[in-house]
């Protein structure tokens, strides 16, 4: 157990539709990634928070956006929903923002999009 | 950005053999791990390791940051170690982010 916690697991929806994936980082870290893996992309970092503020953008698409919450919560919602968007949605942790630092994963959320 | 290679993208093994996982990368970095995503998906946490050596049971893994490589070695592989193998980096200019490989499926036989 990483101490990352991701809900939900599962998520069958439809395209067009919208859904918020919640992470709970592991106490004490600050710094909350989102990744998105899919099986022709492998695992891609949408974006990342430190205690609140954005701090890095990756491969993000418009129609997904995040925040971190003061109790250090973060939420990824994605809107408008593709086929393309269905992916396994990791959450990560770690203690700083910047510079050397391990990162601890959860164990996903498996979105399906029909 | 940074690169990230592994190699071998697929290795097939008998269980008790042993293996050797690589990972370039193209730029120094301030952060590297190995992870394993088993079959249920779990991204679980093998090393921290941007530079020297760790061992950890059956494991151990060795980074060479000046050359800008790491490797991954798994002894008396068990059917449980089967999965795929990640390695990740992060650079200073990375704000910490991690970038990873494409992987190397390890599948060991009975």
């Amino acid at each position: 157990d990483s101490g990352v916690t991701q809900t939900p697991k599962h998520l069958i929806t439809a395209t067009g539709q919208r859904v918020t994936l919640r992470c709970s980082p592991r106490s004490g870290d600050l710094s909350v990634y989102w990744y998105q893996q899919s099986l022709d992309q492998g695992l891609q970092f949408l974006i990342q928070y430190y205690n609140g503020e954005e701090r890095a953008k990756g491969n993000i698409l418009e129609r997904f956006s995040a925040q971190q919450f003061p109790d250090l919560h973060s939420e990824l919602n994605l809107s408008s929903l593709e086929l393309g968007d269905s992916a396994l949605y990791f959450c990560a942790s770690s203690v700083g923002g910047r510079g050397t630092g391990e990162l601890f994963f959860g164990e996903g959320s498996r979105l399906t999009v029909l | 950005g940074i690169q990230v290679e592994q190699s071998p993208p697929d290795l097939i093994l008998q269980e008790g053999a042993n293996s050797t996982l690589r990972c370039n990368f193209s730029d120094s970095v301030n952060n590297l791990q190995w992870f394993h995503q088993n079959p249920w998906g779990q991204l679980i946490n093998l090393f921290y390791i941007p530079s020297g050596t760790k061992q950890n049971g059956r494991l151990s893994a060795t980074t060479v940051a000046t050359e800008r490589y790491s490797l991954l070695y798994i002894s008396s592989s068990q059917t449980t170690d089967s999965g795929v193998y990640f390695c990740a980096v992060g650079t200073i200019q990375g704000a910490q982010k991690l970038v990873f490989g494409q992987g190397t499926r390890l599948t060991i036989n009975p």
